[in-house]
């Protein structure tokens, strides 16, 4: 089975511009998660779905970043207008919820690494 | 907000040696994951713990969840340079959301 999908694999662009990360789920799970990795930051939840719906969108730097996830196999994360200090390996993850009283396996992405210039 | 702190943050020690890194919170979790993560790809889910003082062996990886489920450690035995690799712990917070420690970036020398 294929795993999580992720594109570009890397971006290079230039201060200003707009930049569109895009993520295919494993087939079936229901929930979807963008993280940002980073030396000093380590690895940071950007933003979450579940059922295609935004549950917590509490770790988005501002509001040049946005994400959406328009169907079940299909999300993108979008940088508007783009600075250097978003340069970072962005990871989508997904999982499959079986219960509620406990975190879920994520299965990662190859990520996509963004240099902002 | 929960913070998991990892410790060391990085190790380097010679084949067939044995280590434990360390992940600790002030905070109780609902399960803890371990993740292995290597240059150029995403993390890859190791093990889940779930119930305070559980164990979980993985071959020669030894996987522990402290009785308050506040803090868990990793033990490797016998490590070979295929173990090399960053390891982060992930904390649960409620159904789905995970809180992932700084890690500990593992070296292990032939």
């Amino acid at each position: 089975d294929a795993g999580v999908i992720q594109s570009p694999r890397h971006e290079v662009t230039e201060m200003g511009q707009e930049v569109t990360l895009r993520c295919k789920p494993i087939s079936g799970h229901n929930s979807l998660f963008w993280y940002r990795q980073t030396m000093m930051r380590g690895l940071e939840l950007l933003i979450y779905f579940n059922n295609n719906v935004p549950i917590d969108d509490s770790g988005m730097p501002e509001d040049r970043f946005s994400a959406k996830m328009p169907n079940a196999s299909f999300s993108t994360l979008k940088i508007q207008p783009s600075e250097p200090r978003d340069s970072a390996v962005y990871f989508c993850a997904s999982s499959l919820g079986r219960g509620e009283h406990y975190s879920y396996e994520q299965y990662f992405g190859p990520g996509t690494r963004l240099t902002v210039t | 907000t929960q913070l998991l702190e990892q410790s060391p943050q990085f190790l380097s020690i010679q084949e067939g040696e044995n280590l434990t890194v360390y992940c600790n919170s002030s905070s109780v979790f609902s399960s803890l994951q371990w993740y292995r993560q290597e240059p150029g790809e995403g993390p890859v889910l190791l093990v889940t713990v779930v119930t305070g003082g559980e164990v979980k062996k993985l071959k020669r990886l030894t996987f522990q969840f402290g009785d308050a489920r506040k803090d868990s450690s990793l033990h490797i035995t016998a490590a070979q340079p295929g173990d090399t690799g960053l390891y982060l712990c992930a904390g649960g917070q409620g159904a789905q959301k995970l809180v992932f420690g700084q890690g500990t970036r593992l070296t292990i020398n032939p």
